[in-house]
C-alpha cells in the first residue's frame, strides 16, 4: 500500500510570495491533517480536513489555509510569506475513528515539504 | 489549552542500558501515540494507546499510558546504536485528527 505523499518536497521562496502545498493519503484515508514543526515552536498542528470540510483548525493565522478535493486529496496554502514561515510542513492521513470504529484517528505522516523563506 | 510535555528532552545513553521517557498531559484525553522521527525525515508511528492501563510493547521499547495520572511512559530496555532518534508524544484532542505534540526528546545511544 503506498504511503502518503506529498509534493513539491523542497521549496524556496522570498517573503510576500505565496505557496502551495500538496498531499496525496494513503488510499481509503479520508482524513488529511497539516503540521508545522520548526526547530523553536515544534510540531504544531495547522487544521484537518475530512469529507472536504475543515474538521479542526490550529492557532495560525488565516494566511495559512486549506482545502481537500473529493478524492481526499489535499493542498494548503501561504499567502504572504514570512521569514518565520520556513519550516517542515508535514501532511498526515488517517481512516475515521467517527464512523462507527475505535476512536483512535492513527496518524500516517507523509515525507515532508521542506518550505525556506529567503 | 492542552499542553503536552516530555522529559527529558535531550538523553544520551549507553549501548545495553535501560531508560524512561516520559510523557505528561494536562486534559483529559482517550488516546495516546508515540512517533519516532531520524534526521531529516518524517514521523513513524510507534504506538498507539487507547486506554488506562494500555501497554504495548515492539521490540526494546515499551509504552504504557495511565489517564488518571495523564502520564505515558515509553521505557527502553537495553538501548542499541539504532534506537537513536527523537522521540514524540502526542495526544488526541477531541474527535478526529488534531493531534497535540509534546516537544520531542532526543535520543542518543552511544557504545
Amino acid at each position: 500500500k503506498a504511503g502518503v505523499t506529498q509534493t513539491p518536497r523542497y521549496l524556496i521562496k522570498t517573503r510576500g510570495q505565496q505557496v502551495t502545498l500538496s498531499c496525496s493519503p494513503i488510499s481509503g484515508h479520508r482524513s488529511v491533517s497539516w503540521y508545522q514543526q520548526t526547530p523553536g515552536q515544534g510540531l504544531q498542528f495547522l487544521f484537518e480536513y475530512f469529507s472536504e470540510t475543515q474538521r479542526n483548525k490550529g492557532n495560525f493565522p488565516g494566511r495559512f489555509s486549506g482545502r481537500q478535493f473529493s478524492n481526499s486529496r489535499s493542498e494548503m496554502n501561504v499567502s504572504t510569506l514570512e521569514l518565520g514561515d520556513s519550516a517542515l510542513y508535514l501532511c498526515a492521513s488517517s481512516l475515521d475513528g467517527l464512523a462507527g470504529g475505535p476512536s483512535y484517528n492513527e496518524q500516517f505522516f507523509g515525507p515532508g515539504t521542506r518550505l525556506t523563506v529567503l | 489549552e492542552l499542553k503536552v510535555e516530555q522529559n527529558p528532552l535531550f538523553l544520551s545513553m549507553q549501548e545495553g542500558k535501560n531508560y524512561t521517557i516520559y510523557c505528561n498531559y494536562s486534559t483529559t484525553s482517550d488516546r495516546l501515540y508515540w512517533y519516532r522521527q531520524d534526521p531529516g525525515k518524517s514521523l513513524e508511528s510507534l504506538f498507539v494507546l487507547l486506554s488506562n492501563g494500555a501497554v504495548k510493547q515492539e521490540g526494546r521499547l515499551m509504552a504504557s499510558l495511565d489517564t488518571k495520572a495523564r502520564l505515558s511512559t515509553l521505557h527502553i530496555t537495553a538501548a542499541v546504536h539504532d534506537l537513536s532518534a527523537t522521540y514524540f508524544c502526542a495526544v488526541g484532542l477531541n474527535q478526529g485528527g488534531k493531534l497535540i505534540f509534546g516537544q520531542g526528546t532526543e535520543l542518543s545511544v552511544k557504545p
